[in-house]
Formats: structure tokens, C-alpha cells, sequence
């Protein structure tokens, strides 16, 4: 079965420090996907990125990392040089094909990190 | 501006009665979502609906109903059936690559939170 499993469940860190949110996975699909999204406390999620399984490239974004490593089924995120406006909680998820019925390719989310950036 | 709107932000009900969240989106989206959030938990769906007149349950899909009569509004109905409402309620929607069936990344309204006492 599909699973996202987040085991951070809240970080603290102190404004401008590094850090890496982890995101382990579990599929039997070759084909899949991988999205992050952030939570912030007015509660909407924002899409950050979305990356397939085909691409294990590392992304950057600004101040945002992505780094996928197939062989040990993770999707981790870093932040570099925190700020407190990056204080949310983040999600990442995951979307196999639809081949599988049941879920027609909807998205599974971990539970979620909770990051608290302090001045 | 195109986006996808809930309304109300808040919601008050006394047990035993029924209730509809609103979902509208202007993003000419194929796809409509609900989840539920509770508190340090993730998100669960509870419907989806992929064309208009046709929707199907998510892995919650007990106490709540919806429709989908137009493409661009996706009603969500807490019934007086489920057991513990009180909960924060997303929307969302994503659009189809193509027509492959398959959907791009979802994108999320602002929430509706609901205590139902």
C-alpha cells in the first residue's frame, strides 16, 4: 500500500540556520509522483513542487532544496538560511498512476512537520 | 484573480443538524477534492469528483455528502450521521494532463473550520 511517512513531527530552529524536513515513501509503482506543500497558520496549502519518478535531479528554488534519492525511497526538503515567515507546517505527499484503482491517483499525505523559525 | 473560494472561514452548528460547505473555483479545473484535517493529523480525503455529475468517496466518505452539478462548484454536506465533525475542511482541484485521466498537482482553497457543539 502507499504510505508518506514524516517522523519529524515539529522542528525548531532559530532564524537563518539550515534545515531538512525528511519524507520517506512507500509504493509498488515505477511510475509515481512526489509533491511537497506548505501549511501556514492561516491554514490554506501552498503547492511548492512536484517532481516524478523518472527525474531524480535535485531541485532549487531560492532559498528551497529538494534532494530524491530513489534507493532509499526519500524526498527530503531543505531550507537554507531559515526566516521566521518560513513557520509553517509542511507536507509531502504522494501520487501513483491510476492503474491501481481505488485511489484514481489521489494524493497521499504524511502527517505532516510542523517548522518553527525563531528571530 | 483565479483561485478557489470557501466560505464561510467559520462555521458554527449544534449537533443533530445538517450543514454545506462551500466550494467554488474559477480555474476551469476538472478535478474537485475534500479533505478533512484534524489537529497534528494529515490530511484524509473524503470525495473527489473528476467530471461534472460524477464523484466518488474518498477514505472518509461517511457522515458527508456532495454534488458536483457545475464544473466549478463542489459542495461539501456534513450530515448529522457523522460522529465527530468538528474538524478544519479543505477544497482543492486539479486539472487533467490532456485526456490522459491522469491530474497535475492540486492547488487549495483557504479552509473552512467547523465546531459543531
Amino acid at each position: 500500500a502507499q504510505k508518506v511517512t514524516q517522523a519529524q513531527t515539529e522542528i525548531s530552529v532559530v532564524e537563518k540556520e539550515d534545515v531538512t524536513l525528511d519524507c520517506v515513501y512507500e509504493t509498488r509503482d515505477t511510475t509515481y509522483y512526489l509533491f511537497w506543500y506548505k501549511q501556514p497558520p492561516s491554514g490554506e496549502l501552498v503547492f511548492l513542487i512536484r517532481r516524478n519518478s523518472f527525474d531524480e535531479q535535485n531541485e532549487i528554488s531560492g532559498r528551497y532544496s529538494w534532494n530524491f534519492q530513489k534507493s532509499t525511497s526519500s524526498f527530503n526538503f531543505t531550507i537554507t538560511a531559515s526566516q521566521v515567515v518560513d513557520s509553517a507546517v509542511y507536507f509531502c505527499a504522494l501520487r501513483d498512476r491510476l492503474d491501481y484503482g481505488g485511489s484514481q491517483g489521489n494524493l497521499i499525505f504524511g502527517k505532516g512537520t510542523k517548522l518553527s523559525v525563531k528571530p | 484573480d483565479g483561485g478557489i473560494t470557501q466560505s464561510p472561514k467559520y462555521l458554527f452548528r449544534k449537533e443533530g443538524q445538517n450543514v454545506t460547505l462551500s466550494c467554488e473555483q474559477n480555474l476551469n479545473h476538472d478535478a474537485m477534492y475534500w479533505y478533512r484535517q484534524d489537529p497534528g493529523q494529515g490530511l484524509r480525503l473524503i470525495y473527489y469528483s473528476q467530471i461534472v455529475n460524477d464523484f466518488q468517496k474518498g477514505d472518509i466518505a461517511e457522515g458527508y455528502s456532495v454534488s458536483r452539478e457545475k464544473k466549478e462548484s463542489f459542495p461539501l454536506t456534513v450530515t448529522s450521521a457523522q460522529k465527530n465533525p468538528t474538524a478544519f475542511y479543505l477544497c482543492a482541484s486539479s486539472i487533467m494532463f490532456g485526456t490522459s485521466g491522469r491530474f497535475h498537482e492540486q492547488y487549495f482553497g483557504p479552509g473552512t473550520r467547523l465546531t459543531v457543539t
